[in-house]
């Protein structure tokens, strides 16, 4: 069965540099979200997106956006990259309002140097 | 402000052992996930339970609401469940993770 794909799988970047983020979530799937696990850390809720709107946010830092497009696929953009972003960023899915649990993609690790 | 705690932080197991796993936390969930994250960082979700008991396979998750807690079992484990287990609580529409707890199981 088709999973939550995230890409890319690893992205080195250097200081103030950007990088964007997709998640293409499970066909079917209208609902995206966005954590990000540094080292050592529990994954923390960033933003999340129902029907390409905004439907929550959380620790998100004004240097990132993210958007949901009409195929339900999302991208997370970050700017002027700092070393504490370097951490590992999951996309989840699932279909809005079901008793469904998140699916969860293997993550995109980013590693600033 | 919604917090998730955990126990144990570390768990290391004999091969064939009861495992028991706990987490808590405070009012207002819409429901409690148990995740499993292996070195690498694949999250993979156990179960999503809103009250009562789930069981698949050796894994099974109980929630008792009115003490606002919940357990993951597994039974007669093996080393290949070496891996985080993370309590997650939906308050609405988001998780709030506790920080995990790393079992080993060894041979």
């Amino acid at each position: 069965a088709a999973g939550v794909i995230q890409s890319p799988r690893h992205l080195i970047k250097e200081k103030r540099e950007t990088a964007t983020l997709k998640c293409y979530p499970i066909p079917r799937h209208d609902t995206v979200y966005w954590y990000q696990q540094g080292p050592g850390q529990d994954p923390q809720f960033l933003i999340s997106f129902y029907e390409k709107m905004q439907s929550d946010k959380g620790s998100i830092p004004d240097r990132f956006s993210a958007q949901q497009f009409s195929d339900y696929h999302s991208e997370l953009n970050m700017s002027s990259l700092e070393l504490g972003d370097s951490a590992l960023y999951f996309c989840a899915s699932r279909v809005w309002g079901s008793n469904q649990p998140q699916h969860f993609g293997d993550g995109t690790r980013l590693s600033i140097l | 402000k919604n917090e998730v705690e955990q126990s144990p932080q570390n768990l290391t197991a004999q091969e064939g052992e009861f495992i028991t796993i706990n987490c808590s936390y405070s009012v207002g969930i819409s429901a409690l996930h148990w995740l499993q994250q292996h070195p690498g960082g694949g999250i993979v979700s156990l179960f999503m339970l809103s009250s009562g008991k789930k069981k698949h396979g050796r894994l099974i998750a109980t929630i008792n609401i009115q003490e606002k807690h919940s357990s993951l079992h597994i039974t007669a484990s093996h080393p290949r469940d070496s891996a985080v287990y993370i309590c997650a609580a939906q308050y609405g529409n988001k998780l709030v993770f506790g920080a995990g707890t790393i079992l080993r199981v060894k041979s």
